[in-house]
């Protein structure tokens, strides 16, 4: 089954405490990305990658780290945590990136909570 | 500014009813428009995508239809049903020189479906 799988579902942790949010995906899919939704903004695109060891920065990237050593798995890196980075997290994948006749797949999602 | 907007910001209906939902955009020129429908705390599904040549485009019940001339799309839910309740995000693919554009995300109309 085609499927981005996000790991953990939830995860509650304390600021400062370095984490990591892993993301994979199994449809061969050049493009992945991390976006966060807060309640009244929407998504809102942290980090993307393009393929392998390409990465670039979204719209909100102050405080989070990536990395694309692999087609499939794309983590994201939160090296001091902060409460303002208490949030919903969601992987996405796609073929190309915006492309006509390809669709973003979205992960499950991680609701992550700073204290 | 590249803008997508939406609304209502939140709808209840009756089950059995019909809905439209009305999605306004400034990008331009753009690749392609999306309609996701995200359940609470997962994450976004994909409904229909549009090419800018391309007027509507059915889902089973969801029939999404696009106007580039006034950039305008909306989303037509026929005979509701509770399981509709969720929030549906419009999306929008920019187009910029041949390359194609992050996504930009409308905040989304939420759905509520009453029996």
């Amino acid at each position: 089954e085609a499927q981005v799988t996000q790991n953990p579902r939830y995860l509650i942790t304390v600021t400062g405490k370095k984490l990591t949010v892993t993301c994979s995906q199994n449809m061969n899919h050049e493009y992945m990305s991390w976006y966060r939704q807060d309640p009244g903004l929407g998504l809102r695109q942290i980090y993307y990658s393009m393929n392998v060891e390409v990465t670039d920065k979204g719209d909100v990237p102050e405080g989070y780290k990536v990395s694309r050593k692999e087609k499939r798995n794309f983590p994201l890196i939160l090296e001091s945590p902060s409460p303002n980075q208490t949030s919903l997290y969601f992987c996405a994948s796609s073929l190309g990136q915006g492309r006509r006749d390809t669709e973003a797949f979205f992960g499950q999602g991680t609701r992550l909570t700073v204290v | 500014k590249n803008q997508v907007e939406q609304s209502p910001q939140s709808l209840i209906i009756l089950e059995g009813k019909n809905c439209t939902l009305q999605c306004n955009y400034t990008v331009s020129p753009f690749s392609n428009l999306r309609w996701y429908k995200q359940d609470t705390g997962r994450g976004p599904v994909s409904l229909t995508i549009m090419t800018f040549s391309e007027n509507t485009k059915s889902n089973g019940r969801y029939t999404a239809t696009l106007d580039a001339d006034t950039k305008q799309s909306s989303l037509h839910i026929t005979a509701s049903q509770l399981s509709d309740s969720a929030s549906y995000i419009c999306v929008v693919s920019p187009n910029y020189g041949g390359s194609q554009g992050n996504l930009i995300f409308g905040k989304g109309t939420k759905l509520s479906v009453k029996p």
